[in-house]
């Protein structure tokens, strides 16, 4: 069955630190994968997603992730992470043989210090 | 931001209740979703459709239906509330369910429930 595997639950990071947060994914076929963010209260803003081609992604608010297919991975990097970026992290992948009904790893939830 | 707005945005019932939260988007878009949030769980798929008045279940679907009898609209019906439907219910859309670029998921604010 697919699943979304988001190893850490919480992670703290200082001000200006480099961000990784990690991702594996199990599915048969081609992945097409996504990160969201939801700040406290509110709803989910998507980050990035891939689909297909360059296995590094841009995506808003200075995020990038890269596909790994060798090790069904799909980790979110920030070089230098902001007070403002404390929220909580997503993963999932899309099933598209239900639309695109998606299957989201637990979360990780990312502090900030300073 | 994708036009989703969802009502209420908060609701206590008590258990045994009927419920019915609706999702309404501005977007035209074909596939409509409904999931709930819960703490150590993430987000899990209740139901969704992809079209009008054509439904089909995710993976938490028992105790839940659903309608769509206008593109606009996907309502989940809570036909007999329990504590364990309490919930944050998110409702998204996208426009399209075959894959591609423009597949992307855009999700509503949420509706707490909260059954006594």
């Amino acid at each position: 069955a697919q699943s979304v595997t988001q190893p850490d639950i919480h992670i703290t990071v200082s001000e200006g630190a480099s961000l990784e947060l990690r991702c594996n994914y199990s599915y048969g076929a081609t992945p097409y994968l996504f990160w969201y963010v939801q700040s406290p209260g509110q709803g989910l803003q998507l980050l990035l997603k891939y689909f297909s081609g360059d296995t590094l992604v841009q995506g808003i608010k200075g995020f990038e992730a890269e596909f790994k297919r060798s090790q069904s991975s799909f980790n979110l990097r920030k070089p230098s992470v902001h007070w403002s970026d404390a929220a909580e992290y997503f993963c999932a992948v899309g099933l598209y043989q239900a639309g695109t009904a998606l299957i989201f790893g637990k979360g990780t939830t990312l502090s900030v210090s300073s | 931001d994708a036009g989703i707005t969802q009502s209420p945005r908060h609701k206590v019932t008590e258990t045994g209740t009927p419920v019915t939260l609706r999702c309404h988007q501005t977007e035209n878009h074909r596939y409509m979703y409904w999931y709930r949030q819960d703490p150590g769980h993430g987000l899990r798929l209740i139901h969704y459709s992809y079209g009008v008045k054509d439904t089909d279940k995710g993976e938490v679907s028992d105790g839940y239906s659903v309608s769509r009898s206008k593109t606009e609209d996907f309502l989940l019906t809570l036909e007999s509330a329990t504590s364990s439907q309490t919930s944050v219910y998110f409702c998204a859309i996208s426009e399209s369910g075959g894959g591609g670029m423009t597949d992307t998921q855009y999700f509503g604010p949420g509706t707490r429930l909260t059954v006594l």
